[in-house]
């Protein structure tokens, strides 16, 4: 079964310093999504992304984040200057177009120190 | 805006009926979800309601949407081990596609 595949599954990181968390969608989506969930809180949703431009985003993603589709397969998350509160589990995931096809991945750990 | 709650803990014994709860606040949600988070795993789709809909049956899962109340429940039966796991529950929104979620529901079956 196709799979979305996030990497690292666990990265620490300085306060102050960019991480760049990096997803595989399934080849026929067209659709990907970031979404995080802060130990002991709920899953947000940050930001949606199709045809090579945000499609929507939350109040969360703010000018510290951006996303890229650098090259056809891999669908990337940078945050620019990270802070504490910024530790949490990331989660990708794609879609073909409809909502009931959303695939995630197993997520990635991001701690910040 | 969107609200999802959600109870957060569940023992069952195997073999047994689990019914998870879920409440929600926006009226115009336009699909239910249920979610499974094994540990160390993503988020798995287990089954969704449309908004219109009551109820929907898909083998040992059973959804209920009470749109009155704004209540979603999910019921397992013959509940097994391996249904051990965070299950969350999430909407949409007309107009919008994006996922809210409840805090989710930790189930533990016991054997």
């Amino acid at each position: 079964e196709p799979e979305v595949t996030q990497t690292p599954s666990h990265q620490v990181t300085q306060m102050g310093q960019e991480v760049i968390l990096r997803c595989v969608p399934i080849s026929n989506h067209l659709y990907f999504y970031w979404y995080r969930q802060i130990l002991g809180q709920k899953v947000e949703f940050l930001v949606s992304f199709y045809n090579n431009e945000i499609s929507e985003k939350s109040e969360i993603f703010d000018d510290q984040f951006s996303v890229e589709r650098p090259d056809g397969s891999n669908f990337t998350l940078k945050i620019r200057s990270t802070k504490l509160e910024d530790s949490a589990m990331y989660f990708c995931a794609s879609s073909v177009g409809t909502l009931s096809s959303y695939t995630f991945g197993s997520g990635t750990r991001l701690t910040v120190v | 805006g969107e609200d999802v709650e959600q109870s957060l803990f569940l023992s069952v014994r195997e073999g047994d009926s689990s019914v998870i709860n879920c409440t929600y606040t926006d009226s115009s949600s336009t699909y239910l979800y249920w979610y499974k988070q094994e540990p160390g795993a993503g988020l798995q789709l287990l089954t969704y309601i449309f908004s219109n809909m009551d109820m929907k049956q898909d083998q040992r899962l059973t959804v209920l949407l009470n749109k009155k109340d704004k209540h979603l429940s999910l019921r397992i039966a013959d509940t097994q081990t391996g249904d051990s796991a965070i299950y969350f529950c999430a909407e949409t929104l007309y107009g919008n596609n994006r996922l809210a979620f409840g805090k989710g529901n930790q189930v533990v079956v016991i054997p």
